[in-house]
């Protein structure tokens, strides 16, 4: 496809529950992100590879969120044991070596009952 | 670090008219990006315009237009002959030059154009 995309759309979790979310990136795009986003504020940082290694992740607000990139392309955000805290929209963007803009794709949203 | 600021919670504007979105930001770099983005409600955050921070011609995208003042750290986003299709969420975001660099958002306007 020619933009970011991310799956599933929407994910209900029950807390406590582990949750995978998953980003394609733009072909070719070596910089991936990932952003979350609470209602109504703007997205905040949480993590950065170049191909397949996380160069920063320091935006990850605790050891339950874990990313990986393997192969340099797909990465998967997982959160394990979820909190009615990590309810939130899940934003991945991806961008070209060395270059400054970034390209969302439409995000996850999860909610934690 | 760097903070970026978007003081209008809520703009509104009639169609056809003229709207400008404020955003100040602090940084003691000199070299930097700055971006506006909108996110309707798909949530599709979609690139609206960027200004390198060493050009200091303002940078133009058809209706869109912004007006950077480095010195005042103000980079503000006017839109011309407003749409409906333009009623979104709109952030500023900033990120330093180089290599590829995380993005710092402000809170985001809310802008309703009215019929």
């Amino acid at each position: 496809g020619a933009g970011v995309s991310q799956s599933p759309r929407y994910k209900v979790a029950k807390r406590g529950q582990d949750v995978a979310l998953r980003c394609d990136p733009i072909s070719g795009h070596v910089s991936l992100f990932w952003y979350q986003q609470a209602l109504g504020q703007g997205p905040e940082f949480l993590t950065y590879f170049q191909n397949e290694a996380q160069l920063d992740k320091s935006g990850l607000p605790s050891d339950r969120f874990f990313a990986e990139r393997p192969e340099g392309s797909v990465s998967t955000l997982k959160i394990q044991r979820t909190q009615q805290e990590d309810s939130a929209v899940y934003l991945c963007a991806s961008s070209a070596y060395r270059a400054d803009t970034q390209y969302f794709g439409p995000g996850t949203r999860l909610t934690v009952l | 670090a760097q903070t970026v600021t978007q003081s209008q919670p809520e703009m509104s504007v009639q169609e056809a008219e003229t709207v400008t979105l404020s955003c100040t930001y602090d940084t003691s770099e000199n070299n930097y990006y700055l971006f506006w983005y909108k996110q309707p409600p798909s949530r599709q955050m979609i690139l609206v315009i960027r200004q390198e921070a060493y050009k200091q011609q303002n940078a133009t995208e058809n209706r869109f237009s912004v007006n950077f003042q480095k010195a005042a750290k103000s980079f503000s986003l006017k839109i011309s002959d407003s749409q409906l299709g333009d009623t979104a969420m709109y952030f500023c975001a900033f990120t330093y030059s180089g290599s590829a660099r995380q993005l710092t958002f402000g809170s985001g306007t809310q802008l309703t154009v009215l019929p």
